[in-house]
């Protein structure tokens, strides 16, 4: 059984940087074909896609996001990390991450929201 | 890149069928058959619905389609029920591993 969580700050200050933590179980990060996603979904908004790493390191970025966002893992510990600079206020989301297979997402974490406000 | 376009909102009564397009471009939707579809309750995370344009994961019910032409992709939800009620998404691949959501649809199920 696959599993993510989401873990980090729930409140940042504008202009901060954002740090996520996905932790996964009940796959391996090394394993081909495999990646892990962000996602996020600002209150009443619609999806959007944030970044991807894959089992080779392969990394991929929203473009209009992508000078603003790195994402990392340490397969050791099942983990993937997702940088966000200079944090806004229209940044406020639920902040998801994901297992990923060719471009699908399956399953998903429950989600962390963080609000960006001074 | 820019999001797929999806309608506001879509309703229906329980029993009758419903489809949710998807419009994209010739870079997206219309060049790869990797197209997914996402259904959010309120509150909740997504969950996969559908994959490579028409292929349900374990566990998804049959009366879930996907199907596409040209640029733009189709859901379709036969035999409404009341718990089919939510948010739905598509997403595509757009090349180089980029990835593209849709603006979202709300079901109402009447």
């Amino acid at each position: 059984q696959i599993t993510l969580k989401e873990s980090g700050p729930t409140l940042v200050k504008p202009t901060q940087t954002l740090t996520l933590t996905c932790t996964f179980s009940g796959f391996s990060l090394s394993t081909s074909g495999v990646g892990v996603g962000w996602i996020r979904q600002p209150p009443g908004k619609a999806l959007e896609w944030l970044a991807l790493i894959y089992w080779d390191d392969d990394k991929r970025y929203s473009p209009s996001l992508k000078s603003r966002l790195t994402i990392t893992k340490d397969t050791s510990k099942n983990q993937v990390v997702l940088t966000m600079t200079n944090m806004d206020p229209v940044d406020t989301a639920t902040y998801y991450c994901a297992h990923s297979v060719e471009s699908w997402f399956d399953p998903w974490g429950q989600g962390t929201l963080v609000t960006v406000s001074s | 890149q820019s999001a797929l376009t999806q309608p506001a909102s879509v309703s229906g009564s329980p029993g009758q069928s419903i489809t949710i397009s998807c419009t994209g471009t010739s870079s997206d939707v219309g060049s790869y058959n990797l197209v997914s579809w996402y259904q959010q309750h309120p509150g909740k995370a997504p969950k996969l619905m559908i994959y490579e344009g028409s292929k349900r994961p374990s566990g998804v019910s049959n009366r879930f389609s996907g199907s596409k032409s040209g640029n733009t992709a189709s859901l379709t939800i036969s035999g409404l029920q009341a718990e089919d009620e939510a948010d739905y998404y598509c997403c595509s691949y757009a090349g180089s591993s980029v990835v593209v959501f849709g603006g979202g649809t709300k079901l109402t199920v009447l």
